[in-house]
């Protein structure tokens, strides 16, 4: 089986400050990761993936993300945010282990940049 | 135009009504999902097909049913919808490394 955690519902952060978005994950072979952002009254829009390689992806709008093996956790980070970064963002994972398997999708976290 | 392509993008339906949600892809991708969104729970899978002889049930499947039509083409029917079927849904299409491309969403409420 193959599961995804986003342990925080809402992240509260002031433009500027850096930024934290949490996620971990249980697979049982490789995990492919991935994290996408959900705008009012739009779809998911892809920001970045990891399948293989360096530890720290990095993605659209400045985003990046650090896979840790060990503690099975891909968490989203943006050096300095901005106002229009406010959204709902998802992790997903997949088991790479098996090509016969859809993305599985954390609950998402609302991120709100304060002004 | 969009890769993925879901119609209606809204509907109201009543208590007992078949209603049937489509879903068109220009990526030239086997593999098609359907999801749906309810606040707080995420994104759940109902169905999704690897080619179009291949149908599996996700973890939500009870009450709906799928067609895949042709490589292009996934649509998603509620054979007699209820309220607790209200909610966001989402087509979406991918590649084999998984990455997944979504549509604008079909908002449906049942009433």
């Amino acid at each position: 089986a193959q599961s995804v955690a986003q342990p925080e519902d809402q992240v509260n952060v002031a433009e500027g400050n850096p930024l934290t978005v949490k996620c971990t994950y249980s697979v049982s072979g490789n995990p492919y990761l991935f994290w996408y952002v959900q705008y009012p009254n739009r779809g998911l829009q892809f920001l970045l993936k990891y399948i293989t390689g360096d530890n720290l992806v990095k993605g659209s709008y400045g985003f990046e993300a650090e896979f840790n093996k060990s503690q099975t956790s891909f968490h989203l980070k943006k050096p300095s945010a901005l106002v229009s970064d406010s959204a709902l963002y998802f992790c997903a994972v997949r088991d790479g282990g098996t090509g016969r398997r859809a993305l599985t999708f954390g609950s998402g976290t609302r991120l709100q940049v304060q002004p | 135009d969009a890769d993925v392509t879901q119609t209606p993008r809204n509907r109201i339906t009543k208590t007992g009504k078949r209603i049937m949600l489509e879903c068109s892809q220009t990526k030239g991708h086997d593999r098609m999902y359907w999801y749906r969104q309810d606040p707080g729970l995420g994104l759940r899978l109902i169905y999704y097909s690897f080619d179009v002889k291949d149908i599996n049930k996700g973890e939500i499947s009870d009450g709906y049913s799928v067609s895949r039509q042709a490589q292009a083409k996934f649509s998603l029917s509620l054979e007699s919808a209820i309220p607790n079927q209200t909610a966001l849904y989402f087509c979406a299409t991918s590649g084999t490394q998984g990455r997944a491309f979504f549509g604008q969403g079909t908002r449906l409420t049942v009433v």
